[in-house]
């Protein structure tokens, strides 16, 4: 299981645009790398997931270079509710035992 | 619909009650898990259930019991539990068990145990 690190925090003013790395450097050739917002007391959201190169959604977008060992979460023009942890998870296609949450990230916007 | 419901939202229990947690998705899912959380901590897997069947059980004590009744339906239960179990219990559903199928977590129970 590919172990990932996150900063612990981060503070952003609203309006900015917020970038999380995570590192992975011990990331297999069949991992996927997924990310996750939590809101206090509420489980975890589905927020994108990628194997390589960039990905983006109506939410956000994922940088991923191309050795993969690291990954950049981007949030773009944060908003007061964009305060959340965010995780960052990698792990294989198949087993869903390997579904492991690190520390993750807990972003505070500032108004 | 894309909901996972959890019922109670909160539960107060003494170390000799037996209470238990239910999970409930209508999407068609056929994987359901159980999560322990415990304040400022990463969620942390305990169960996970494919078609109906236990698939996994990441070393959990025997005084948390999960039960799937059917493709909807997830009951955790409680018996015997001490202070530190005390945490918000997440459920959560997937299409299947592979890694990268979109998990979907209800708001969660969140258990004091006395």
């Amino acid at each position: 299981l590919a172990k990932t690190t996150q900063p612990i925090s981060m503070d952003s003013y609203e309006g900015q645009e917020v970038n999380i790395t995570c590192s992975h450097n011990n990331i297999a050739t069949n991992d996927y790398i997924t990310w996750y917002q939590q809101f206090p007391s509420q489980g975890p959201r589905f927020i994108i997931q990628g194997y390589k190169t960039k990905v983006t959604n109506e939410v956000a977008s994922l940088f991923i270079p191309a050795d993969r060992k690291s990954s950049t979460l981007s949030l773009p023009r944060v908003s007061l509710s964009d305060t959340a942890v965010y995780y960052c998870l990698v792990g294989p296609e198949t087993g869903a035992n390997n579904l492991f949450f690190g520390t993750g990230t807990r972003l505070t916007v500032i108004p | 619909d894309t909901e996972v419901t959890q019922t109670p939202k909160h539960l107060v229990m003494g170390m000799t009650n037996k209470k238990s947690l239910k999970c409930e998705q209508h999407m068609g899912h056929r994987a359901m898990y159980w999560y322990k959380q415990k304040a400022k901590k990463p969620p942390e897997l305990m169960f996970v259930y494919s078609y109906e069947k236990l698939s996994i059980n990441e070393s959990v004590p025997s005084r948390f019991s999960p039960e799937c009744p059917n493709s909807s339906l997830l009951n955790l239960h409680l018996h015997a539990l001490q202070p530190e179990d005390s945490a918000l219990y997440l459920c959560a559903s997937s299409q299947g068990t592979a890694y990268q199928e979109t998990q979907y977590f209800g708001p969660g129970t969140r258990l004091l145990v006395l």
